[in-house]
This record gives structure tokens, C-alpha cells and sequence, in this order.
């Protein structure tokens, strides 16, 4: 059974920095693709950033380029985004989700909060 | 970036009839679009991918088809359980993006 379990979330003043980690397992890590998906309170889904199963290849959304990079550990099963330069507007709850080859995700976490307030 | 736009914002339907939801993609993703389901206080599910193949598990009353930039999912005999919010993705090209989701409602 795939699992993916979230954590590292929590309240951060503006400027701050939180690293985010996704522990999975039921699945081959390293073969697969993984995202962050993030979803504002009361909002919609908004993709934020993916890695290739080998994590030679890396993407962003323009509204986290500079400021977020997302990095594995294929020998520990574990996904990171490290945040940074933390806005309000990048309050949400963060979501793991492992991809395949398409890049869709078949498997999602539960997510972590971030609150990011003064 | 390509930018999904979902129709309506808000579906009200009865239990035991179907649904139609659209997406509409601003340039052509080929038939890179998935369709996922939320429920309140949980994760999205995958619903569908490459346009019309169904995610493991999924139900046959959800279905979907389109292509070039007009996509659909469609329900058939609404259950309770079907009652959430749908948001389609595009993968054809970066960055990913997500539709702003529609709201199906109990009539």
C-alpha cells in the first residue's frame, strides 16, 4: 500500500524558512516522479514544484522559483521542499503526491500546514 | 503557463442523476488532463488521466473524454458519496496547472 506522510509544517513569521519532508513507502521510491501540491484555506489546488525519480530534473511554479527547492533522498524513501523567504501568501496546506511517468499524481499525502504570520 | 478554466463554479443535482462538468485548457494539452476529487478535510483523489482512463478503483459511473483544449467529466447516477469538489489538471506542459475546481452540491 503506497503511503506518503507529511511533515515539517507550522507557524513562520514572514521571512522565514521551513523545510517540508514526505516519508514514503509501498512503492518504489526512486523510480517515480514526485510534486508538492499546496492549497490555500478555503481555496483551489495550485501545483507548486516536482522532481524526476532520479532528481536530476526539477520544476517550479514562477510563484516559488528563487525561494522553494524540492530535493529526495532516494536511500531514505524521503521527499523535501525547502522553503523560504516565506510569505502570507504562502499559507496553505502542502501536499505530497507521487507521480508517474505523465507527471499526474496517482497518490497523495494528507498534508502539512503552513502558517506563515506574525 | 496554460490557464484551466472550469464550468460551472457550482453544479446543483439531485441523487440518481447525472452530472457534466467542463474544462476548458487556454492552448491545446493534447490529452494530458486528469480529473481529481476532494472531499472536505481530505486529499485529492484521482479520478482520471490521460482524459478518459479511470484511476484504479475508480468507479465506471465517472467518465471522461475531450481533447485539444474541451474536456468533460461525467457522472452518471449521482450517489452521496459523489458530493465534492472536481478540479481538472493539465501535465502537457510546465508548469502544471489546475483548474479553480467545481463545487458538485446536493440539489
Amino acid at each position: 500500500e503506497v503511503q506518503l506522510v507529511e511533515s515539517g509544517g507550522g507557524l513562520v513569521q514572514p521571512g522565514g524558512s521551513l523545510r517540508l519532508s514526505c516519508a514514503a513507502s509501498g512503492f518504489t521510491f526512486s523510480r517515480y516522479a514526485m510534486s508538492w501540491v499546496r492549497q490555500a484555506p478555503g481555496k483551489g489546488l495550485e501545483w507548486v514544484s516536482a522532481i524526476s525519480g532520479s532528481g536530476g530534473s526539477t520544476f517550479y511554479a514562477d510563484s516559488v522559483k528563487g525561494r522553494f527547492t524540492i530535493s529526495r533522498d532516494n536511500s531514505k524513501n524521503t521527499l523535501f521542499l525547502q522553503t523560504n523567504s516565506l510569505r502570507a501568501g504562502d499559507t496553505a496546506v502542502y501536499y505530497c503526491a507521487k507521480d508517474n511517468s505523465a507527471w499526474y499524481s496517482d497518490y497523495w499525502g494528507q498534508g502539512t500546514l503552513v502558517t506563515v504570520s506574525s | 503557463e496554460t490557464v484551466m478554466t472550469q464550468s460551472p463554479v457550482t453544479l446543483s443535482v439531485s441523487p440518481g442523476e447525472g452530472a457534466t462538468l467542463s474544462c476548458r485548457a487556454s492552448q491545446s494539452i493534447s490529452s494530458s488532463l486528469a480529473w481529481y476529487q476532494q472531499k472536505p478535510g481530505q486529499a485529492p483523489r484521482l479520478l482520471i488521466y490521460g482524459t478518459s482512463t479511470r484511476a484504479t478503483g475508480i468507479t465506471a459511473r465517472f467518465s471522461g473524454s475531450g481533447s485539444g483544449t474541451e474536456f468533460t467529466l461525467t457522472i452518471s447516477s449521482l450517489q452521496s458519496e459523489d458530493f465534492a469538489v472536481y478540479y481538472c489538471q493539465q501535465y502537457d506542459n510546465w508548469p502544471i496547472t489546475f483548474g479553480q475546481g467545481t463545487r458538485l452540491e446536493i440539489k
